[in-house]
Parts: structure tokens; C-alpha cells; sequence
């Protein structure tokens, strides 16, 4: 079973400063995936970037990238020029990859990161 | 761009009784994916199922049942409602071959009195 840890409960930053959500995950598996989920207060969950883990270049989505190193199993969440739109739940997850008979596994989520751009 | 959809997207009910969740995928996608998520936790998988097969299973109480239809909507069943079934309930979709990327409804939010 794989395990995903996020130890900033919340975080508090200004409008237009850059901030860096951190995730670290455990696993014994050697391919998956690994996204970023936003949960604004609406509480729809909206992907942000994900990462293919056989990727060694960092996923960039116009002002959001990520800094995933495998072998430190870390996988942390940059953004820059933070918007008050940015004000949400950050869940950092992880999914394996299944190769036999289609479909996908589930999702495991961290336990999130509640991130405040102040005015 | 089409969603997910979901419905109800509110429901009451008394302990002890049943519930019926229905997710309509993106089209084209066909593998759907259920997930609760309590007050101030992180979604939990429940259940998937691709081309209407389970496809794998997460923690689902034995209470609870889905199942996939040949239009590919899928539909979640909970008995025996209790206190701690009160959560959201999250359907998601993808697409084989970009199975990668699960899109999330705005989910069905059930309250159990």
C-alpha cells in the first residue's frame, strides 16, 4: 500500500508571492502517477498538474510546477504570482499503474493543504 | 467542455435507510471511480469499474454496492444508512489509455439524521 504525506496543515501567503506546497509519498511501486488536486471552498475537486513518474522533467502548467525527485520520493507544488483564486485545499495524490485488463487504480490522497493569499 | 454529472446533489436521510447516488461519465470516458470524502478529510477511494467490470476496489463498507451500466453511468447503493455515512461523494471519470487523469464531479452531498 502506498502512503502520502503533506505536513503543512495550512499555509499563509501574500498576493503575487511564490509558494511551494510540499508532498512525500511511499511506495514500492516503480510506475505511477502523481497529481496536485485544488479544492476551493465550492469543494469541486480541479487537477492542477500531475506527473508521470518515469518523467524526470518537472510538469509546468502556466504559473504552477512541481519538483519531483523519485528517489527522495518527493513531490512538492510551486506556485507563482499566487492569485486570491488560489485560496483553496491543495491534496497532493498518488495512483499506480495498472497494466492488466484496462482501468485504473483509485486515487490516495495526502491530507491536504489549505492555502490562504492574502490581499 | 462536458462534465461529470451527478445526482442528487443534495440528499436527507433518516438512519437505517437506503440511498442511491448516480454518476454520469464524460463521454467517451469509461471508467468511473467513487470516492467519500467526510468533513475536514481527504477523499477516500471506494470503488471503480471499467467497461462495466469492477476494476478495483478501495474501502467500500460491505453496506455499500455499485455497479456500471452498458451507457457507462454508474450508480453507488447504500443500506443501512448511518450517522457516519454523512459525507460528499465524489464521482470521477477517465478515459482508458489516458486513464492518468480522473475528472471529479461537483459530487452529491449526503446527510444522515
Amino acid at each position: 500500500a502506498q502512503t502520502v504525506t503533506q505536513s503543512q496543515p495550512e499555509m499563509s501567503v501574500q498576493e503575487a508571492e511564490t509558494v511551494t506546497l510540499s508532498c512525500t509519498y511511499d511506495t514500492s511501486e516503480s510506475n505511477y502517477y502523481l497529481f496536485w488536486y485544488k479544492q476551493p471552498p465550492s469543494r469541486q475537486m480541479i487537477l492542477v498538474i500531475r506527473q508521470e513518474a518515469y518523467k524526470q522533467q518537472n510538469a509546468t502548467e502556466n504559473r504552477f510546477s512541481v519538483n519531483f525527485q523519485k528517489a527522495a520520493k518527493s513531490f512538492s507544488l510551486k506556485i507563482s504570482d499566487s492569485q486570491l483564486g488560489d485560496t483553496a485545499m491543495y491534496f497532493c495524490a498518488f495512483m499506480k499503474i495498472m497494466y492488466s485488463g484496462g482501468g485504473a487504480d483509485g486515487l490516495t490522497f495526502g491530507k491536504g493543504t489549505h492555502l490562504i493569499i492574502q490581499p | 467542455a462536458a462534465g461529470v454529472i451527478q445526482s442528487p446533489r443534495h440528499l436527507i436521510k433518516e438512519k437505517r435507510e437506503t440511498a442511491t447516488l448516480k454518476c454520469y461519465p464524460i463521454p467517451r470516458h469509461d471508467t468511473v471511480y467513487w470516492y467519500q470524502q467526510g468533513p475536514g478529510q481527504d477523499p477516500q477511494f471506494l470503488i471503480s469499474f471499467y467497461e462495466k467490470m469492477q476494476s478495483d476496489k478501495g474501502s467500500i463498507p460491505d453496506r455499500f454496492s455499485a455497479q456500471q451500466f452498458s451507457d457507462y453511468h454508474s450508480e453507488l447503493n447504500m443500506s443501512s444508512l448511518e450517522l457516519g455515512d454523512s459525507a460528499l461523494y465524489f464521482c470521477a471519470s477517465s478515459l482508458e489509455g489516458e486513464t492518468d487523469t480522473q475528472y471529479f464531479g461537483p459530487g452529491t452531498r449526503l446527510t444522515v439524521l
